[in-house]
């Protein structure tokens, strides 16, 4: 079955600790994106890649980190300059072109702190 | 910069009560505007792509319309199992980003 992988289901982070959050996907999209998403609040995006080796910053990129060395992977790195990560995390991908763009979403990553 | 408004936040429905979710967006030059569905601690699940004004799509108990300044998504008849928030977004012309609206989250009582 084709679709985006995101891992681990849930998570939990210590003061001052980096934590990667993981999302593979098998669709053969070019474009990948991370959301982040708070009770009663849209989605926000945090990074987006249109391709391999390249990423931008999107709307809240401040304490996140992302790299995308392969087609298929697109991690986010949660940094402890992070002071309020707690919050739902959504990967997604689409392909670019064709007028068929919608996105496909990951399950998600609840992150919490300790 | 887009900007894209759900109301209502929240509905009740009794099962079998028709009903309509509005999204009001604000746009340079609409690309398409995108309907999902979310279930709790899940993510979110496509249900249509409108691209022109006076275009309609139906899904089932879900009907989704556009104009120049707003879409629609009419729920008719609805059962429990129509119970998520329902998720609006926007894409500007050349612009890669999706614009998501706060959500419409919908319960439907049996």
């Amino acid at each position: 079955d084709g679709g985006i992988t995101q891992s681990p289901k849930y998570l939990f982070r210590k003061e001052g600790q980096n934590v990667t959050l993981s999302c593979e996907q098998n669709l053969n999209h070019d474009a990948m994106y991370w959301y982040r998403q708070d009770p009663g609040q849209g989605l926000r995006l945090i990074y987006y890649s249109q391709i391999v080796n390249d990423f931008q910053k999107g709307d809240i990129a401040e304490g996140y980190s992302v790299s995308r060395e392969k087609k298929e992977s697109f991690p986010l790195t949660v940094t402890s300059a992070q002071k309020n990560p707690t919050a739902f995390y959504l990967c997604a991908s689409r392909t670019t072109g064709g007028g068929n763009e919608k996105l496909f979403f990951g399950s998600g990553t609840q992150l919490s702190v300790l | 910069e887009d900007q894209v408004t759900q109301s209502p936040e929240a509905l009740r429905l009794q099962e079998g009560e028709s009903s309509s979710l509005n999204c009001s967006y604000t746009v340079s030059g609409l690309r398409g505007l995108f309907w999902y569905r979310q279930d709790p601690g899940k993510g979110p699940e496509f249900l249509f792509t409108l691209y022109s004004a006076g275009e309609e799509k139906e899904k089932e108990r879900l009907k989704a319309t556009l104009t120049k300044k707003e879409s629609f998504l009419h729920i008719t008849a609805p059962k429990p199992e129509d119970s998520a928030t329902y998720l609006c977004a926007v894409q500007a012309g050349g612009n890669n980003r999706l614009a998501f609206g706060k959500g419409n989250q919908v319960v439907v009582i049996p």
